[in-house]
């Protein structure tokens, strides 16, 4: 069955600092690729998506996502993280060809310290 | 441009009994997705409705079922409620556009005693 692995369960770093999270997935044929954020006390966000094309993809809040196919990764960064991205961040795949369904990381929550 | 509801926002309910949850997708929206988000889990699929018919199942019992109406309102319903049932159920609708973003509601809290 597909899976999708996010390696940090907890991330803190203070403001400034560069963010990296990552995420693979246990998929080998065509895959369509999100990260959503859930900031507290709010429903889950749409922050990029990967559907083809360029392997870089650029969403909201100055994140970005590089989708690797060889390692099947699509890890989420941010070159200077505020405050204001306290939140949890999810991983989601959705299988090309599938009934339309996201399967789903665990999540990992980001603290940003200011 | 109103985006997903869904109601109640918190539940409370005895093991045994059956439960109603509600989504009313964003405007435009035709396929309607339900999603248990236990804690400390991300969200598992549970079902997909399109053109009022289920389009897909994830790994639950025949006891959790639904509707999607000519609106694209769905509802979840859960019948014989077991504690393991507690959790967040999240309600997700897709724009027709052939692509599977899903944007999600703010989810129904329910809790099982």
């Amino acid at each position: 069955a597909q899976s999708v692995s996010q390696h940090n369960h907890h991330v803190i770093l203070s403001e400034a600092a560069s963010l990296e999270l990552g995420c693979n997935y246990s998929y080998g044929g065509t895959v369509n690729l999100f990260w959503y954020v859930q900031y507290p006390g709010q429903h889950l966000q749409l922050l990029l998506k990967y559907f083809s094309g360029d392997p870089l993809v650029k969403g909201i809040k100055g994140f970005e996502a590089e989708f690797i196919k060889s390692k099947f990764s699509f890890n989420l960064r941010k070159p200077s993280v505020q405050w204001s991205d306290t939140a949890e961040y999810f991983c989601a795949v959705n299988v090309g060809g599938s009934q339309g369904n996201l399967i789903f990381g665990k999540g990992t929550k980001l603290s940003v310290k200011p | 441009e109103t985006g997903v509801t869904q109601s109640p926002t918190h539940l409370i309910k005895t093991r045994g009994q059956q439960v109603t949850l509600r989504c009313s997708s964003q405007s435009g929206h035709n396929t309607v997705s339900w999603y248990q988000q236990a804690l400390g889990q991300g969200p598992q699929f549970i079902f997909q409705y399109y053109r009022e018919e289920e389009n897909g199942r994830g790994n639950f019992p025949p006891r959790f079922s639904g509707l999607q109406f000519p609106n694209y309102s769905s509802e979840l319903n859960v019948n014989a409620l077991e504690l393991d049932d507690s959790a967040l159920y999240l309600c997700a609708s897709t724009p027709p556009t052939g692509r599977r973003e899903q944007y999600f509601g703010p989810g129904t809290r329910l809790t099982v005693t």
